[in-house]
């Protein structure tokens, strides 16, 4: 079965602190997205991965094909960071071009 | 970067009308767009995929007949809520991806069915 996990469910933090979100998967990928979703609902692609590191102002990603896992890390964390974080991925071998399964997400909530 | 919108953001309707969601990608064409929900608290469920020039694929447990999809432009795609009920109030997303594979978002569509 194609699964995808996350950790943590819930995260809060102070500001500035460094933050880490995990993704495991269960199959082979062809892609590995992190989305953002704040709380108006409006979802942004923050990365797409296949292989390797990937950075963005204070955001990082990381993906390691052979553990089948992905970390997000965000830097000197600020409240606006606060939102929902969405793991999803594109397994390989799918019949719909861009399907993807989708973590059941990470709240962030970063306090000032 | 690529713009996916929605219309309407919000919509509240008696019980038992339809209701019609409009998926757009504004600056890149899309042969596949696909259709979430999502309740309260909860990641995003897939409902379906649409397909420009043929039929919809939807997802096991999505009722074809009780949310139409119609994708009939390489830019538009249409979800349609038949016959609404208050089971059916939740959030509606779509998202396309581009050739590259990235993908990207609608803002979603608020249902309210009363």
């Amino acid at each position: 079965k194609n699964e995808v996990e996350q950790s943590p469910q819930n995260l809060t933090a102070q500001e500035g602190e460094f933050i880490t979100i995990n993704c495991s998967y269960s199959v082979g990928i062809s892609a590995l997205h992190w989305l953002q979703q704040h709380p108006g609902g409006g979802i942004v692609s923050l990365f797409m991965l296949s292989s390797g590191k990937k950075k963005h102002g204070r955001l990082i990603a990381t993906i390691n094909i052979q553990e089948k896992h992905s970390s997000l890390h965000i830097t000197a964390s600020h409240p606006r960071d606060s939102a929902v974080y969405i793991c999803a991925v594109r397994f390989k071998g799918g019949t719909s071009y861009g399907k993807l399964t989708f973590g059941q997400g990470t709240i962030l909530t970063v306090h000032p | 970067g690529a713009v996916v919108s929605q219309h309407p953001s919000w919509v509240i309707c008696k019980s038992g009308t339809s209701v019609k969601i409009e998926c757009r990608s504004l600056d890149f064409q899309a042969t596949t767009m696909f259709w979430y929900r999502q309740f309260p608290k909860q990641s995003l469920m897939l409902m379906a995929t649409s397909n420009e020039g043929s039929k919809a694929t939807y997802e096991q447990g999505v009722e074809k007949d009780k949310f139409l999809i119609n994708h009939a432009s390489l830019t538009l795609s249409t979800l349609t809520v038949t016959s609404a009920h208050p089971e059916d109030s939740s959030f509606y997303i779509c998202s396309a991806p581009t050739g590259g594979g990235t993908q990207y978002f609608g803002p979603g569509t608020r249902l309210l069915v009363l």
